[in-house]
């Protein structure tokens, strides 16, 4: 089993949808989330930190659920330029506190 | 701050030729990590360090791959054999403490053929 996985979509929207992303992970002891964001050919960029009673940034929300180990990702009225891959990321654990370990992403893909 | 800085960009070589990384990151930045990601596997981790040691290196491929950090503001990936499997982009990231972001240098993308 991957330590974080996510479904890799694509999700194909039209603007001004909401739409969400889901996360699992294995690793109980995990300390820290974020969420990234890839556009194609480069480098992943934070979008977003996950805090345990949910965090809001403008049209984003983030909300972590320990219990059932996963992390989720709203975003709200959709543009154009939201379309990229998110990347669900988890950070520590019990072996190795500070290893960050990427999902697979999400390409979600905004049409007009 | 320029942000994590990688070198080169791009890189071509053919199959059995050594191959250099280079990263320096972000000044005052105690943790530094390489990442490799292609189509089929994603963004894998194969090693990091903290305050120049690494801490883990269970991620490396094999052999044919090693990964230096000499001082604070400088780390290599070294791939000595390449092999046409080894094509894919590496980045480079650095964060500031164990539990905060890590921020991403532009990556190098390796093609060996």
């Amino acid at each position: 089993r991957k330590e974080v996985e996510q479904d890799p979509g694509p999700f194909n929207v039209p603007e001004g949808a909401t739409v969400a992303f889901n996360c699992t992970y294995s690793n109980s002891a995990s300390q820290s989330f974020f969420w990234y964001r890839q556009d194609c050919r480069k480098e992943p960029k934070l979008l977003m930190s996950v805090y345990s009673s949910g965090n809001e940034d403008g049209r984003f929300t983030a909300q972590l659920n320990r219990a059932s180990q996963y992390i989720s990702l709203l975003i709200r009225d959709s543009k154009l330029s939201d379309s990229a891959t998110y990347l669900c990321v988890v950070k520590g654990g019990d072996s190795s506190a500070s290893k960050i370990i990427f999902g697979s992403g999400t390409r979600l893909s905004i049409r007009p | 701050d320029a942000g994590v800085i990688q070198s080169p960009r791009h890189e071509v070589t053919e199959m059995g030729q050594e191959v250099t990384l280079r990263c320096k990151p972000i000044s005052g930045h105690d943790y530094l990590f390489w990442y490799r990601q292609t189509m089929m596997r994603g963004l894998e981790l194969l090693i990091y360090f903290n305050n120049n040691v690494p801490i883990d290196d269970s991620g490396m491929p094999e052999d044919r791959f090693s990964a230096k950090m000499p001082n604070a503001s400088f780390s290599t990936l070294k791939i000595q054999p390449s092999e046409p499997r080894d094509s894919a982009v590496y980045f480079c990231a650095s964060s500031y403490s164990a539990s905060s972001e890590a921020f991403f240098g532009q990556g190098t993308r390796l093609t060996v053929v």
